[in-house]
């Protein structure tokens, strides 16, 4: 059954440093999404990516991060200048057509860990 | 805005029915949807229901709607020590294409 990959399970880093976070959404797939769960907390939304442009973000997803479709397989998150409280469990999904007509399907999760 | 809660944990015996239970307040919700997160795994969609229906079964799990007092739960039959994990109920609204989740309820099944 295809299935969202993401790279790296785990990701430690300094304050301060960028880090891009790497998902693989299933191949017919062609809405994007990223969430984020800090520890003990909700899922949060933070973007939508639809035809190579954002077409929903949260208040979480500010200036600090980027989302972008390198070629036809990556869908990638940056945070250009990581802090302390971007350590979470960062969830890529995708789903075929666009929510709610479509479920989103999760991959596993990178955990950022930020010193 | 909007807002889903859930009990945070319930614990029940091997074999038993769980019902697990979630509020959500968006009205405009149009589809409601239950996750299953086991420990250091990702989102596993389990199942969903259209907000025009009140019921859905699929297996050993039943999902119910009571739409009047945005009420949503999942009972899951039969319990077994591999139905432990974290259970996640979201909704996304019509306007948006964002998934609004609740807090969680943990599950645990005593042999």
């Amino acid at each position: 059954e295809p299935e969202v990959t993401q790279t790296p399970s785990h990701q430690v880093t300094q304050m301060g440093q960028e880090v891009i976070l790497r998902c693989v959404p299933i191949s017919n797939h062609l809405y994007f999404y990223w969430y984020r769960q800090i520890l003990g907390q909700k899922v949060e939304f933070l973007v939508s990516f639809y035809n190579n442009e954002i077409s929903e973000k949260s208040e979480i997803f500010d200036d600090q991060f980027s989302v972008e479709r390198p070629d036809g397989s990556n869908f990638t998150l940056k945070i250009r200048s990581t802090k302390l409280e971007d350590s979470a469990m960062y969830f890529c999904a995708s789903s075929e057509l666009r929510a709610p007509t479509d479920t989103q399907y999760f991959g596993p999760g990178t955990r950022l860990t930020v010193l | 805005g909007e807002d889903v809660e859930q009990s945070l944990f319930l614990s029940v015996r091997e074999g038993d029915s769980s019902v697990i239970n979630c509020t959500y307040t968006d009205s405009s919700s149009t589809y409601l949807y239950w996750y299953k997160q086991e420990p250091g795994a990702g989102l596993q969609l389990l199942t969903y229901i259209f907000s025009n229906m009140d019921m859905k079964q699929d297996q050993r799990l039943t999902v119910l709607l009571n739409k009047k007092d945005k009420h949503l739960s999942l009972r899951i039959a039969d319990t077994q020590t591999g139905d432990s994990a974290i259970y996640f109920c979201a909704e996304v609204g019509g306007a948006t294409n964002k998934l609004i989740f609740g807090t969680g309820t943990l599950l645990a099944v005593q042999p």
